[in-house]
């Protein structure tokens, strides 16, 4: 079945650490997206990215970094300079073309510093 | 995109009908309006969209004012596993891959 699959479903990272989170979509779908999510909170927006090799920062880029060499991977790096990089992290895929394309969510990370 | 203004919470017995309300009075012409809803520890899914008519499919029915001011997802009967957080976005037809922008949302819980 086609899906999208983020790993590992828990991280512990210590202050100080960077730390890549993976996602992965076998959906043949062109854009992928990162979101965060803090407790009680809606998803907001980190990195997109519409096609390979291409990519744009959302609303809460900083301290974070991506990458999309391939189509079916979009891996996110939260770097030590990320200040509260505590929060569940969510991928996304979708279709490039069409209003009537929905967003495929991956089960999310959850990532904790100690 | 325009804004949607929905409640914080609702709740709702078990096998009755649930009527999620969503305002948008700033909506465009060419906005669509699209429901996704968060299971707990989950990632969001999609639910159901609209122009102007009311849609229906097998999870839920969108019913739209005439106005489009405002939208009501239904869940016809609501079961423990419809416990979630419900999310009203509006998109504009041509958005592309514009990415979805995520309010808040409803938490609903559903009484046994």
């Amino acid at each position: 079945d086609g899906g999208i699959t983020q790993s590992p479903k828990y991280l512990f990272r210590k202050e100080g650490q960077n730390v890549t989170l993976s996602c992965e979509q076998n959906l043949n779908h062109d854009a992928m997206y990162w979101y965060r999510q803090d407790p009680g909170q809606g998803l907001r927006l980190i990195y997109y990215s519409q096609i390979v090799n291409d990519f744009q920062k959302g609303d809460i880029a900083e301290g974070y970094s991506v990458s999309r060499e391939k189509k079916e991977s979009f891996p996110l790096t939260v770097t030590s300079a990320q200040k509260n990089p505590t929060a569940f992290y969510l991928c996304a895929s979708s279709q490039r073309e069409g209003q009537n394309y929905g967003y495929t969510f991956g089960s999310g990370t959850r990532l904790t510093v100690v | 995109d325009a804004k949607t203004t929905q409640p914080n919470s609702m709740e709702s017995n078990e096998e009755e009908p649930v009527h999620l309300p969503c305002n948008h009075s700033t909506i465009s012409g060419t906005d669509y309006i699209h429901w996704y809803r968060q299971l707990p520890s989950q990632g969001p899914e999609y639910v159901i969209h609209g122009l102007t008519s009311n849609v229906n499919n097998r999870m839920a029915s969108l019913a739209i004012a005439e106005d489009r001011k405002s939208s009501t997802l239904i869940l016809h009967r609501a079961t423990l596993r419809d416990a979630a957080v419900y999310y009203c976005i509006l998109r504009f037809w041509n958005s592309g891959n514009t990415p979805l922008v995520f309010g808040k949302g409803t938490r609903l819980s559903v009484i046994a």
